[in-house]
């Protein structure tokens, strides 16, 4: 398997711009998770879905941000407009539920820049 | 609400030396806790978890934590460190009980292993 996808790897955009991150997760994971990592803040949970449906958006920093899955195979979060404290690594993760002990596996990540 | 707190910034071995990355959590009934690393430019990765049984969980690349109730905490070691460990190590708490699958991360210790 590949594991979790995601792209760009790397973006840089200039304030105002829209910004979308995409995320293909591990064939057959019925968990997706979008993280944001920052120096100052750690690793933040912004939002997961379970089979596609949003279950916990309390993480999402505010209306600029939204997530969508509109099938098992991708995701997206998206920013509108961005801020340059936006800037950030942004994580996808998926994973199969087991009981509720279950590893999650992360992609690579998207670093984002805002100038 | 659940916590978990790393109380190291930076953790500093010989190769060959012992080591010991610190984590303590907070929840309301019995946790699931984890163990990640991060290299760097890269996602984390799973390391051991804790769900239930021996407190002594081993798991990837000869780590191990031990999981202790009532001091709350549940500790990486490894006998002999390698200078490939080092990277950036999360500690993770899930409560399975109020916090369905959202798992939260502590702010990470970054390990030094010096040859």
């Amino acid at each position: 398997d590949a594991g979790v996808i995601q792209s760009p790897r790397h973006e840089v955009t200039e304030m105002g711009q829209e910004v979308t991150l995409r995320c293909k997760p591990i064939s057959g994971h019925d968990y997706l998770f979008w993280y944001r990592q920052t120096m100052m803040r750690g690793l933040e949970l912004l939002i997961y879905f379970n089979n596609n449906v949003p279950i916990d958006d309390s993480g999402m920093p505010e209306d600029r941000f939204s997530a969508k899955m509109p099938n098992a195979s991708f995701s997206t979060l998206k920013i509108q407009p961005s801020e340059p404290r936006d800037s950030a690594v942004y994580f996808c993760a998926s994973s199969l539920s087991r009981g509720r002990g279950d590893t999650q596996y992360f992609g690579p990540g998207t670093r984002l820049t805002v100038l | 609400a659940q916590s978990v707190a790393q109380p190291e910034d930076q953790v500093n071995v010989a190769e060959g030396n012992p080591l010991t990355v610190k984590c303590t959590y907070s929840v309301s009934g019995n946790p699931y806790l984890f163990w990640y690393v991060q290299y760097p430019n890269r996602g984390l990765q799973f390391l051991l978890k804790y769900i239930t049984g021996d407190n002594l969980v081993k798991g990837s690349y000869g780590f191990e934590a031990e999981f202790n109730k009532s001091q709350t905490s549940f500790h990486l070691k490894k006998p002999s460190a390698l200078v490939s460990d080092s990277a950036l190590y999360f500690c993770a708490v899930r409560d399975p009980i109020t916090g369905g699958f959202k798992t939260i991360f502590g702010a990470g210790t970054r390990l030094f292993v010096k040859a």
